[in-house]
Order: C-alpha cells, then sequence, then structure tokens
C-alpha cells in the first residue's frame, strides 16, 4: 500500500461551486500534513499545514481525521485561478523524508 | 532571501553523458532532498540528507548519486544519463522534525535524455 494516496481526477469544477477530497495515508504514526499547491511546470508551494483541530484559509478548510487517517481540502466558491494540482503531503517524525501523493488536479470550468 | 536555488533550470544531454544538478538553500535547514516528477507518477523522493555529513537513498535512487557539500549545498550527480532519466527534478529542504514545518522547493531542472 502506498504511504499516501489521491484520486488524481481530474476534478471538473464549475466557477463558483464546492470541490472537496481526501487523501488516505498508511502510517498510523503520521504526524503532520500539508496540501501543497502545484501549477503546471512549477514547483509546489505550501497551500496548508493541517492541524487536529481543523483548519480554514479564506475559501480553503482542511480536516485531519486520524481514527480513518485521511486529510480533505474544500474549496469553496471555485475560482478560475484556483486551478492546480493539490498535492497530500505526509511527514512521519524521525522518518526525516516528507512523502507525496500523486495530486488531485482540479480544473475550474468558466 | 533567495530560499532554494536549483541550476540549471533546463539541460539535454545524451545518453551515456554526465551531469550534475546543482541546489543551495540559504535559510539554514537541516534536510535537504531531490525529487523527480514524471506525468501520473506524482513527486518520487531519489536521495535525501537529514543533516550535514548523512544521505539516505528515497525510493527512485539507482543511477543517480548525491553529494551533501555543507549545510547549505545539496547536489545530485547522473554518472551516466539513459532516456528513462527524462524527467523534471526539484530539490527541497525543510527542518522536520519540527511540528508543521513545511518544505521549500526550487524551481526545478528539466532535463532530457536523448
Amino acid at each position: 500500500r502506498k504511504e499516501v494516496e489521491q484520486d488524481p481526477g481530474p476534478f471538473n469544477v464549475p466557477e463558483g461551486a464546492t470541490v472537496a477530497f481526501n487523501c488516505t495515508y498508511s502510517n498510523s504514526a503520521s504526524q503532520s500534513f500539508f496540501w501543497y499547491r502545484q501549477d503546471c511546470r512549477k514547483e509546489p508551494k505550501l497551500l496548508m499545514s493541517v492541524y487536529s483541530s481543523g483548519n480554514e484559509d479564506g475559501r480553503f478548510t482542511a480536516q485531519l481525521n486520524r481514527a480513518s487517517q485521511y486529510i480533505s481540502l474544500l474549496i469553496r466558491d471555485s475560482k478560475l485561478s484556483d486551478s492546480a494540482t493539490y498535492l497530500c503531503v505526509v511527514n512521519v517524525y524521525g522518518n526525516n523524508r516528507l512523502a507525496f501523493g500523486k495530486g488531485n488536479q482540479v480544473v475550474v470550468i468558466p | 532571501n533567495a530560499g532554494v536555488t536549483q541550476t540549471p533550470k533546463f539541460q539535454v544531454l545524451k545518453t551515456g553523458q554526465s551531469m550534475t544538478l546543482q541546489c543551495a538553500q540559504d535559510m539554514n535547514h537541516n534536510s535537504m532532498y531531490w525529487y523527480r516528477q514524471d506525468p501520473g507518477m506524482g513527486l518520487r523522493l531519489i536521495y535525501y540528507s537529514a543533516s550535514e555529513g548523512t544521505t539516505d537513498k528515497g525510493e527512485v535512487p539507482n543511477g543517480y548519486n548525491v553529494s551533501r557539500l555543507n549545510k547549505r549545498e545539496f547536489s545530485l550527480r547522473l554518472e551516466s544519463a539513459a532516456p528513462s532519466q527524462t524527467s523534471v527534478y526539484f530539490c527541497a529542504s525543510s527542518d522536520l522534525g519540527q511540528e508543521n514545518t513545511e518544505a521549500f522547493f526550487g524551481q526545478g531542472t528539466r532535463l532530457t535524455v536523448v
């Protein structure tokens, strides 16, 4: 089983709609979780960290479910500029490396 | 503050040629990483260095070598390039071990082996 699994999509989303997707991780000792955004042919950049209590940053909400070992990202009121690939990233303390999912590709349609 | 700097940005090699990808970070991070990204495959870890003087294999180390020259610099070497090594290479740095610390990426090197 892969360390981090994501449904690559694409997720075609009408402008203004809400889109949500999950990412599952296999190592129950994982302790840090992140969502990164990657635009075509660019480097990944941190979108938001995911905290145990869940967190929100504007139109973006991230949740962590430790019992079921998944994290989620919800984008409200989608903008054309939200079109990108969203990478789920997990770290296990003491492992000194990050595990990346393949990404969820989001395409916002006018 | 430059963050993570990778050179070169683009490179074309002939099969069998060698080259070194350079990476430097100015954030005083302990950990540095080399990833490759291929269509439909996501980011795959080639090698990483948890601290100066240490290196470890990642998911796809074959055909590559690395050197953690000092705390700032982490280079990736292809001794005999093969077409299968055509990819986009990203260097990253972080201070893993601190809760919720993020990784910063260089702009990538687009390598084509013909």
